[in-house]
């Protein structure tokens, strides 16, 4: 069946320092969601691409959907205390939304 | 509008037990989807539901089902609590199958003992 990996599982970075995580699925994917689940709270959206190499921005976060719509990144610019949590690639093939094991992220201030 | 909302929020059971959990959808999303949460494990795909039928299921055993009333509110049900069950299941709520974004519910932490 569908498999969604995500790279890396966990990443302590100093307050303003880059972060990525890394999404590859086992087969090419209708579109990608991704989300941030904050400690102690529940996964909420960020945002949803669905062309082949698309790339969108949301002020420090900018996303990325492969050429060839099987992988995605997430990359934090100059992260900031606020940015802590576990960030979850979730892919769509048919009807099934299939979640990454998340990577968790935490900032050093 | 009211977010989803999951019931109850916290629940110990006992091995052997069984347990019904409950997830009200945003108003007008007529998919609901269920997730087990585990440290280490992501999140688990269990079932969609969407217009009173299940769409999907995940590799669970037969222990865990659910079903959808016709106002879209979903319950998932595990017999025979075993204590790898202890997670927190999420329940996401979404318009409709496809490309629609999923909205999840605070989740209920359930501790098998």
């Amino acid at each position: 069946g569908q498999q969604v990996m995500q790279i890396p599982q966990y990443q302590h970075v100093q307050e303003g320092e880059d972060f990525t995580t890394y999404c590859n699925s086992s087969t090419t994917l209708s579109n990608i969601q991704w989300y941030k689940q904050r400690p102690g709270g529940h996964p909420v959206f960020l945002i949803q691409l669905v062309k082949s190499g698309e790339v969108k921005k949301q002020k420090r976060l900018t996303f990325q959907f492969g050429e060839a719509k099987k992988n995605s990144s997430l990359h934090i610019t100059a992260t900031q205390t606020t940015d802590v949590g576990t960030y979850f690639c979730a892919g769509r093939g048919g009807n099934k939304l299939v979640f990454g094991a998340g990577t968790i992220l935490r900032v050093k201030s | 509008k009211a977010g989803v909302t999951q019931t109850p929020r916290y629940l110990i059971k006992t091995r052997g037990q069984q347990v019904t959990l409950s997830c009200s959808p945003i108003s007008g999303h007529r998919s609901v989807s269920w997730y087990q949460q585990t440290p280490g494990q992501g999140l688990q795909f269990l079932f969609e539901y969407f217009s009173e039928t299940q769409r999907n299921k995940g590799n669970f055993p037969g222990r865990f089902s659910g079903r959808q009333f016709s106002n879209s509110r979903s319950e998932m049900n595990v017999s025979t609590l075993e204590l790898g069950d202890s997670a927190l299941y999420l329940c996401a709520s979404s318009r409709g199958q496809g490309v629609t974004e999923a909205f999840f519910g605070q989740g209920t932490r359930l501790t098998v003992v």
